[in-house]
C-alpha cells in the first residue's frame, strides 16, 4: 500500500498561497492521489483529487510530479478558514473498495 | 438538502455499555464507511459497507459491530469488548465503490466519553 509523508506543520500569511507538499513514492501507476482537510473536531472535507495530470478546482490547484513521486497542494489564496489539517491519500483500488489510509496530515496555520 | 448525517454529537456512557452510533445519508451512495479519530491522529477504518447486506473489517475492528440493511444507514456499535471506545467517530460515504475515483463524503462525527 502507497504511503505517503507531509511535514507535519506550516504556517501561511493570509492572501498569500499555501503550498503543501506531500511525498509517495511507492503509489502504483493507477493509483489516484486525493486531498482532504480537516477542521477542528469536524469531519474530513474532500479538496480535489488526481492520477497524473494537474488539476485545479474552485478550491484548489493539485500539481503531480511527472514520476508521481510527490505532488503539492496550492491554495491560491488562503484565508484564516483555510486553518486546517490537511491530508494527503493515496487510494487503494481492488477488493477493498476505495479504502482512505488517513497519515497524520499537515497542520495549516493562516496567520493575519 | 442531501448529505449524512450522525447522532448524536456527543455520547457519554458507562464502561461495559454497548452502544450504537447513527449515520444516515441520503446522498444515494452505495459505499458507507466508519472511521475512528484519536486526538491529535489521523483517521482509522473500523468497517466498511459497499452494498447492502455486506460489510468488511477494517484495520481496527476488534471491539466494534456494524450492519447494512438499507443502503441510507450503517450504524455502528460499539461493544463492551472494545478495550478504549472514548474516541471521535466519523462516518463516510460515496458513489459505487469500484470504479475509477470518487470522493467520500463525511458526516460531522461522534464524539464518544465511556468512563
Amino acid at each position: 500500500d502507497a504511503k505517503t509523508t507531509q511535514p507535519t506543520s506550516m504556517d501561511c500569511a493570509e492572501g498569500r498561497a499555501a503550498n503543501l507538499p506531500c511525498n509517495h513514492s511507492t503509489i502504483s501507476g493507477n493509483e489516484y492521489v486525493y486531498w482532504y482537510r480537516q477542521i477542528h473536531s469536524q469531519g474530513p472535507q474532500y479538496i480535489i483529487h488526481g492520477l497524473k495530470n494537474n488539476e485545479t478546482n474552485e478550491m484548489a490547484s493539485l500539481i503531480i510530479t511527472e514520476d508521481r513521486k510527490s505532488s503539492t497542494l496550492i491554495l491560491p489564496h488562503a484565508t484564516l478558514r483555510d486553518t486546517a489539517v490537511y491530508y494527503c491519500i493515496v487510494r487503494l483500488l481492488g477488493r477493498q473498495g476505495g479504502k482512505l489510509i488517513f497519515g497524520q496530515g499537515t497542520e495549516l496555520s493562516v496567520k493575519p | 438538502d442531501g448529505g449524512i448525517t450522525q447522532s448524536p454529537k456527543y455520547l457519554f456512557r458507562k464502561e461495559g455499555q454497548n452502544v450504537t452510533l447513527s449515520c444516515e445519508q441520503n446522498l444515494n451512495h452505495d459505499a458507507m464507511y466508519w472511521y475512528r479519530q484519536d486526538p491529535g491522529q489521523g483517521l482509522r477504518l473500523i468497517y466498511y459497507s459497499q452494498i447492502v447486506n455486506d460489510f468488511q473489517k477494517g484495520d481496527i475492528a476488534e471491539g466494534y459491530s456494524v450492519s447494512r440493511e438499507k443502503k441510507e444507514s450503517f450504524p455502528l456499535t460499539v461493544t463492551s469488548a472494545q478495550k478504549n471506545p472514548t474516541a471521535f467517530y466519523l462516518c463516510a460515504s460515496s458513489a459505487p465503490a469500484g470504479g475509477r475515483s470518487y470522493e467520500q463524503y463525511f458526516g460531522p462525527g461522534t464524539r464518544l466519553t465511556v468512563t
